[in-house]
């Protein structure tokens, strides 16, 4: 069983709408959890961080952690084709282990 | 000034070879890592290092050695090459932030592309 759970994609969406970004994790005592963006070719950069159930907004970026479900989510408003990339999520269980566990990455396309 | 920096960025190489990849970082950083993501697209950890100590060492083949001179340095040495080597190798570094609870996000240097012929 995969630990950090991702769609594949492509996510296909046009421009100006809401892309919405789904992960699952498998350990409940995860405490910290990432998204980043990869563009093709490059490095993984973080786009936002959420520790705490709820919803977490910055700028066009919408973070949601539901602990119970076990569920993370990545909204963008307002998509621009520059958006277009892989966005993988990672998690980190609270072991003391010092490593992020990524998914896969949803390859997001933002049609112009 | 770049945080995060590896050497080489490509690396061809024929089977059997040798080969190492060098990673430093300049945010003071106490945590170093390195991660292989393969084809598809999928980032696993290899090793983790704290403070130059190994904390993490995942099921890699012991042809793959890594040593860290200082907290600044992660360096990769790998032996004996072989095809399912090839993949993208990506050094990152975090803030230790205590253990447990929130954890801090790593920073990733910009890879470096090994293939193996």
């Amino acid at each position: 069983q995969k630990e950090v759970e991702q769609n594949s994609g492509p996510l296909s969406v046009p421009e100006g709408a809401i892309a919405s970004l789904n992960c699952t994790y498998s350990d409940r005592g995860s405490q910290s959890f990432f998204w980043y963006r990869q563009y093709s070719g490059k490095s993984p950069e973080l786009i936002m961080f959420i520790y705490s159930n709820g919803d977490k907004e910055d700028g066009r970026f919408t973070a949601q952690l539901n602990k119970a479900s076990q569920y993370v989510s990545l909204l963008i408003r307002d998509s621009q084709p520059s958006d277009s990339a892989t966005y993988l999520c990672a998690v980190n269980a609270d072991t003391g282990r010092r490593a992020l566990t990524f998914g896969s990455g949803t390859r997001l396309q933002v049609q112009p | 000034d770049t945080a995060v920096s590896q050497t080489p960025k490509y690396l061809v190489t024929q089977m059997g070879n040798d080969k190492s990849i060098k990673c430093e970082q300049n945010l003071g950083h106490d945590t170093m890592y390195w991660y292989k993501q393969d084809s598809k697209k999928f980032l696993k950890i290899m090793f983790s290092y704290n403070n130059k100590e190994l904390i993490i060492n995942e099921t890699v083949p012991n042809r793959f050695s890594p040593k860290s001179p200082d907290k600044a340095h992660l360096n990769l040495h790998i032996n004996s090459l072989e095809l399912g080597d090839s993949a993208v190798y990506f050094c990152a570094s975090s803030q230790d932030a205590g253990g447990g609870g929130a954890y801090t996000e790593a920073f990733f240097g910009q890879g470096t592309r090994l293939t193996v012929v």
